[in-house]
């Protein structure tokens, strides 16, 4: 059973619009989340990262939201752009000083100029 | 300075041989960590070592499949004999200390088991 759901498997977005990615959690433990990006044929890159006594973390063109209560985080690109075209992968961990990264199955965010 | 190393990048065997990938983690990282990536499951952890010391080798999936850190820049995983249900893409990754925090991934080794 999955504790970190990824439910769109792919979205597609024109460039300069807003892409919204969700990622749905079980685990009400879980209190550091991650957002990785990959291309293909090459290793997940790190993209931002929320601590659960925040509700918003923003970096540039990323954002991501966490919602306790409804265990639902999401990652915003505005705007999108084509070279945005990759996998992103959620993850979830519970409290500081672990290594129990639980990865999403990853949705494919294709970026249409 | 160079990332997460990895080798082979792609390996096609037999059923039944030997498969051996190895793991260069980032210099000063002390934390290691063998991802496996299928369609099904998405990345699964392996195995995670700290200096060195094997931690949680809960997500092995069998006998068949072992890994090794030897000293603090290289790691194997072996996997003997080798099946088709093995096939995947194995990811290694490495991260400084134990705190929470991003984790540096290698590019991965494809295998193919026929």
């Amino acid at each position: 059973d999955q504790q970190v759901k990824q439910n769109s498997p792919s979205l597609s977005v024109q460039e300069g619009r807003i892409s919204i990615l969700n990622c749905d959690y079980t685990n009400s433990m879980f209190d550091y989340f991650l957002w990785y990006k990959k291309y293909p044929a090459e290793g997940p890159t790190f993209l931002i990262s929320i601590s659960s006594i925040k509700d918003k973390n923003e970096d540039g063109r990323f954002t991501v939201f966490l919602n306790k209560s409804a265990k639902h985080l999401s990652l915003h690109i505005v705007p999108s752009q084509p070279g945005d075209s990759a996998v992103y992968f959620c993850a979830a961990m519970p409290a500081s000083g672990t290594y129990k990264y639980i990865f999403g199955t990853g949705t494919r965010l294709k970026v249409l100029a | 300075d160079a990332g997460v190393i990895q080798s082979p990048r792609h390996e096609v065997t037999e059923m039944g041989q030997e498969v051996t990938l190895r793991c260069k983690p980032i210099s000063g990282h002390n934390s290691l960590f063998w991802y496996r990536q299928t369609m099904m499951r998405g990345l699964e952890l392996l195995i995670y070592f700290n200096n060195n010391v094997p931690i949680d080798d809960s997500g092995m999936p069998e006998d068949r499949f072992s890994a090794k850190m030897p000293n603090a820049s290289f790691s194997t995983l072996k996997i003997q004999p080798s099946e088709p249900r093995d096939s995947a893409v194995y990811f290694c990754a490495s991260r400084p200390g134990l705190a929470t925090g991003e984790l540096f991934f290698g590019e991965g080794s494809r295998l193919t088991v026929l």
